[in-house]
């Protein structure tokens, strides 16, 4: 089945710190996506990633970073230099063929950035 | 103007109430979504819809009924509301095919509270 776990619950850091979110996912399919959500206190779902089981190739973007490694089933997101604006719920999600292209989330994890 | 929008935002109703929730769509995708958000278990899926005439329970489809009006529209109804059906409602978005397979496309939300 299916499956998407986000282990870290909550994450305080002061701004500037580097933070990494982990994501450990299940499928037995495979070809699947992985992706990363943001979701600001205003509560929109803003879309961040989205990476092809065939593709494990680290991305980056600015100060955001994605390590996706297959042998550990992981798609870590790391932010550098974290800012305030960076406070949010992250979710991490899976989307596979037998489970007909629909998404899986993970619980989040709720990021606090403090100055 | 937004691609996915949700009416209401926000509502507050009692117990025993029939409430409708509606989606609207402008970007021309034929799948649709549900989900409801609860504190610590992401979202789930409700009910979604890959076409017109096909409408599919999600993970949680009790106490909720769905109807596809239109490729672009697509409304949950709770036919009697309950206290634990307070959440995050969101709608959502996707096409199999394109540039943007597999990604859901998100409205902004609709908070509902049940008294």
């Amino acid at each position: 089945a299916q499956k998407v776990t986000q282990a870290q619950t909550e994450i305080s850091v002061v701004e500037k710190e580097d933070v990494t979110l982990d994501c450990v996912y299940e499928t037995r399919d495979t070809t699947y996506y992985l992706f990363w959500y943001k979701q600001p206190p205003s509560g929109e779902l803003v879309f961040l990633i989205r990476r092809n089981s065939f593709d494990e190739q680290n991305e980056i973007s600015g100060r955001y970073s994605w390590n996706f490694q297959k042998s550990t089933s992981s798609f870590n997101f790391t932010i550098t230099a974290s800012q305030v604006v960076d406070s949010a719920v992250y979710f991490c999600a899976l989307s596979d063929m037998e489970y007909g292209n629909k998404l899986v989330f993970g619980a989040g994890t709720i990021l606090r950035v403090k100055s | 103007d937004a691609d996915v929008t949700q009416t209401p935002r926000n509502r507050i109703t009692k117990t025993g109430k029939r409430i409708m929730l509606e989606c609207s769509q402008t970007k021309g995708h034929d799948r649709m979504y549900w989900y409801r958000q609860d504190p610590g278990l992401g979202l789930r899926l409700i009910y979604y819809s890959f076409d017109v005439k096909d409408i599919n329970k999600g993970e949680i489809s009790d106490g909720y009924s769905v109807s596809r009006q239109a490729q672009a529209k697509f409304s949950l109804s709770l036919e009697s509301a309950i206290p634990n059906q307070t959440a995050l409602y969101f709608c959502a978005t996707s096409d199999p095919s394109g540039d943007d397979y597999n990604e859901q496309f998100f409205g902004p939300g609709t908070r509902l509270t049940v008294l």
